[in-house]
């Protein structure tokens, strides 16, 4: 069982580069989830997807797009990279609200 | 938005002694979870509490959910060093889960 599976595991872009994080979970789940962990700040939500062919914003999407490509895979786009956005960046997903989240390994992603 | 904060956002403990870390929200909530994240790692959920005054436990870890579902507490009893890591409650806003900002734990051997 893999899980959720995210790649890559680690990234450094320059000022202005774009990237995709990939994302894909084998656990049939509903909903999909974009977090940013940086240090005392815990967990902050990108954008989520509630169910395939939805998206929505988080607390902090200005700067990113996400796209749901079917209900295993969603992915988070940064079309200009700022060095505000260093970060490690973690998929997650779930069965739906109120069921616990499953996480992928994480992105550490450094801009310059 | 919901809010939900932490403390303390860092504990450093000799192992042996016990931790608690708090959690508050700004609104009521439906139900709790908490997680806990290795060095490295990435965050594991551990547990949910739904219930208005909820106790649950896992070996040295306790849970509660406060009367009013606006409050929690994890509590861990004879810190090891296999504890050490951050220690995040979330509580669910809609079809999201809004996070605390985390408690950090050290065990000293």
């Amino acid at each position: 069982n893999a899980g959720v599976t995210q790649t890559p595991k680690f990234q450094v872009l320059k000022t202005g580069q774009s990237m995709t994080l990939q994302c894909a979970q084998d656990m049939n789940h509903n909903s999909m989830y974009w977090y940013r962990q940086d240090p005392g700040m815990g967990l902050r939500l990108i954008y989520y997807s509630a169910s395939e062919g939805t998206t929505d914003k988080g607390e902090v999407p200005n700067g990113y797009n996400v796209s749901r490509l079917n209900k295993r895979e969603f992915s988070l786009r940064l079309e200009s990279a700022a060095p505000s956005q260093t970060s490690v960046y973690f998929c997650a997903s779930n069965r739906g609200a109120d069921s616990p989240l499953h996480f992928g390994n994480g992105t550490r992603l450094t801009v310059t | 938005g919901q809010q939900v904060m932490q403390i303390p956002q860092y504990q450093h403990v000799q192992e042996g002694e016990d931790f608690t870390t708090y959690c508050n929200s700004s609104t009521t909530l439906s139900n709790i979870q908490w997680y806990k994240q290795r060095p490295g790692g990435h965050p594991v959920f551990l547990i949910q509490l739904v219930k208005s005054g909820e106790v649950k436990k896992q070996k040295r870890l306790t849970f509660q959910f406060g009367e009013a579902k606006k409050n929690s507490s994890l509590h861990i009893t004879a810190t090891q060093t296999t504890d050490v890591g951050t220690y995040f409650c979330a509580g669910q806003d809609g079809n999201k889960l809004v996070f605390g900002a985390g408690t950090i734990l050290r065990v000293k051997s």
